[in-house]
């Protein structure tokens, strides 16, 4: 069965210092993985997916089928990352969501 | 362009009625998604359309959820007999369909049992 699982319910850190979301899946096929985002008061929307294999705002996430993980990553968080993260794995069209990990970046 | 419009934003209703939430898509948008998400949780699958028909409705909970999306635009999201463990919110989301494309969302409506 397909399964997302982020560890962390909250992350704290310091404007200026690196930020790692965690983000584990469960999959019997070849995955495909996105983060998305939702700010105070918006809407979710996409933050990246693996098959780009880009960085948005400064944000990369590589996936590791060894570990089955798709950590989320910035050097330097900057307090307009705050917000509610979202990792998501998508089966035939259907996305399956981590319960999100709420990243407080600290001035 | 208008994103994915969710109509009410919210909504208040009494034990055991019936309620109706409705999602505006995307135009031109081929797959059609509900979720719910409930307090400190992810957005959770109820219901997947490709065009008008249900092309997965796994995730409804019961029969007292149905789902519809008759002209493979608009869809309404249908809930007899409300619970107030169905309170939460529902989100809508669009897609062009295909593998790896991205899934807009609406900005969900508040559904509260009282």
């Amino acid at each position: 069965a397909q399964r997302v699982t982020q560890p962390e319910k909250l992350l704290s850190v310091f404007k200026g210092a690196p930020v790692e979301l965690k983000c584990n899946y469960s999959y019997s096929g070849s995955p495909e993985l996105f983060w998305y985002v939702q700010y105070s008061r918006q809407r979710l929307q996409l933050l990246l997916r693996h098959i780009s294999r880009e960085s948005i705002k400064g944000f990369t996430a590589d996936l590791n089928k060894g570990e089955t993980s798709f950590h989320l990553k910035k050097p330097f968080a900057q307090e307009e990352d705050s917000a509610m993260y979202y990792c998501a794995l998508s089966n035939f069209n259907k996305f399956y969501f981590g319960s999100g990990t709420k990243l407080n970046v600290k001035p | 362009g208008a994103g994915v419009s969710q109509t009410p934003s919210n909504k208040v209703t009494e034990k055991g009625k019936y309620v109706e939430l409705r999602c505006d898509p995307i135009s031109g948008h081929t797959a059609l998604y509900w979720y719910r998400q409930s307090l400190g949780q992810g957005p959770e699958f109820l219901i997947y359309f490709q065009g008008t028909g249900a092309a997965d409705d796994s995730g409804l909970p019961n029969d007292r959820f149905f789902a519809v999306r008759p002209e493979g635009s608009v869809s309404t999201l249908k809930i007899q007999r409300t619970e107030r463990g169905d309170s939460a919110v529902y989100l809508c989301a669009s897609s062009p369909g295909g593998r790896n494309t991205e899934a807009f969302f609406g900005q969900g409506t508040r559904l509260t049992v009282v």
